[in-house]
């Protein structure tokens, strides 16, 4: 089955500073990849996804990148402000019907201002 | 419009209580999911149901039991709770596969058995 490694755990920045997280995923067969932010004490939410016929994906200040050679994709923060701060997780799935979102085990963003 | 709505929000049981989560969602989703989380892991998949009147098991099933009776409600039951079964539950739904569709969470239940 699929396996997600995400690093690093923890992440500290300076406000303005850009963030990376990195997950890496087993399964060559996934070809969904979503990241969620949960800030502290809420469920958490999508942010943005990318599925494995696009390489990379743009939304504001936010970019997701996949290599699906090396099985890895990126999350990018650029400017990040202290409402950045909170846990973001990657994960990956097949696109199959019955098969489960593998998280990865989440990254803790603190963005000091 | 509340989303997904869970009850209640923390509980505490002692070893061998039975006790039932309750999941509700006013978007009239067909897709609904029970995860569990805990320190230092991401979430993982407990059951799902892909519409009233069916359910299916995820990735860490073992110990608990899912009904959905009602489109807009999904229910987690723990027979015989277990200090292992300590965690935050999370539930979500979806208007369809979550492949295509975003899952929306709710605020998660955090339980305790001691």
């Amino acid at each position: 089955g699929e396996n997600v490694e995400q690093h690093p755990s923890t992440l500290s920045v300076q406000e303005g500073d850009s963030a990376v997280i990195k997950c890496t995923y087993s399964d060559s067969a996934s070809n969904y990849f979503p990241w969620y932010k949960q800030e502290l004490g809420k469920g958490p939410q999508l942010i943005i996804d990318i599925r494995s016929n696009v390489g990379e994906k743009k939304d504001q200040r936010i970019a997701v990148t996949l290599n699906k050679t090396a099985k890895h994709f990126s999350l990018h923060i650029t400017e990040t402000q202290p409402e950045d701060s909170a846990v973001y997780f990657c994960a990956a799935t097949p696109n199959q019907a019955g098969t489960a979102l593998i998280f990865g085990k989440g990254t803790t963003l603190s963005v000091s201002s | 419009n509340a989303g997904v709505t869970q009850t209640p929000k923390f509980r505490v049981l002692k070893t061998g209580q039975s006790m039932t989560l309750l999941c509700a969602q006013d978007m009239n989703h067909e897709y609904m999911y029970w995860y569990r989380q805990d320190p230092g892991m991401g979430l993982r998949l407990i059951h799902y149901s892909v519409g009233e009147g069916t359910t299916a098991k995820g990735e860490v099933p073992d110990g608990y039991n899912v009904s959905r009776l009602k489109k807009q409600n999904f229910l987690l039951g723990l027979e015989s709770a277990a200090p292992s079964q300590t965690s935050v539950y999370f539930c979500a739904s979806s208007y369809g596969l979550y492949t295509h569709y975003e899952q929306y969470f709710g605020p998660g239940t955090r339980l305790t058995v001691t």
